[in-house]
């Protein structure tokens, strides 16, 4: 079965600092992985995915990712933190069924300070 | 254009009595899911329907949970009993029929429930 770990609960940083948060995944198949944002009393918002075109994966709002296999990362990075970007973020790793079924890493909380 | 709306937002109730959650997805989207999301713990998915039928059922307690989407729009979320144990927000999402196998999901708010 797939998996993904997020290694921080909590990140904290300063505004104009950068931003990374920490995934490996687990998966016995070419993986479909994807980052999610959930702000304060919003929905999830997909912020960007992986399906094997580019490792490099630009997402909204200047977030970006890199997949590498040899370390089953999918790490989520930002140069610079806005105030915006505090909220929760969760590494997905998708199962190869039909329909994909997405399974959610226990998420990251950001914190950004002024 | 309208997001996906879920009902009632948050409710409280005692153990061992029923609640039920709406959700109406976004207009033409084919695919609908339900997620349960315990705090601290990512979403975990309890339902996959494709139109009105049920793709993937596998995580849903079938002996207290239930779900329908008549008419594929619209869908409702029942528990009964509750358990202590189900106190978490409950995600509705839906997504295009030809989205579906892209993992793009579009979510709605939850509707955070309470069981004492």
């Amino acid at each position: 079965a797939q998996s993904v770990t997020q290694l921080d609960s909590h990140v904290s940083v300063s505004e104009g600092t950068p931003v990374l948060l920490r995934c490996n995944y687990s998966s016995s198949y070419s993986p479909s992985l994807f980052w999610y944002v959930q702000h304060p009393n919003k929905g999830l918002q997909l912020l960007l995915k992986y399906t094997s075109a580019a490792t490099l994966v630009k997402g909204i709002n200047g977030f970006e990712a890199e997949f590498k296999k040899s370390e089953t990362s999918f790490h989520l990075t930002k140069p610079s933190a806005h105030m915006s970007d505090a909220a929760e973020y969760f590494c997905v790793v998708s199962e190869p069924t039909g329909f994909q079924k997405l399974v959610f890493g226990t998420g990251t909380r950001l914190l950004v300070s002024p | 254009e309208a997001g996906v709306a879920q009902s009632p937002r948050y409710k409280i109730i005692e153990k061992r009595q029923s609640v039920a959650f709406w959700c109406n997805p976004i207009s033409g989207h084919a695919t609908l899911y339900w997620y349960q999301q315990i705090l601290g713990q990512g979403p975990k998915l309890l339902i996959q329907f494709q139109n009105n039928g049920v793709v993937d059922d596998s995580q849903l307690p079938k002996d207290r949970f239930s779900a329908e989407r008549l008419k594929g729009v619209d869908s409702t979320l029942k528990i009964q009993p509750a358990k202590l144990e189900d106190s978490a927000v409950y995600l509705c999402a839906s997504t295009p029929y030809d989205r579906a196998a892209t993992g793009e999901l579009f979510f709605g708010e939850g509707s955070r429930l309470t069981v004492l």
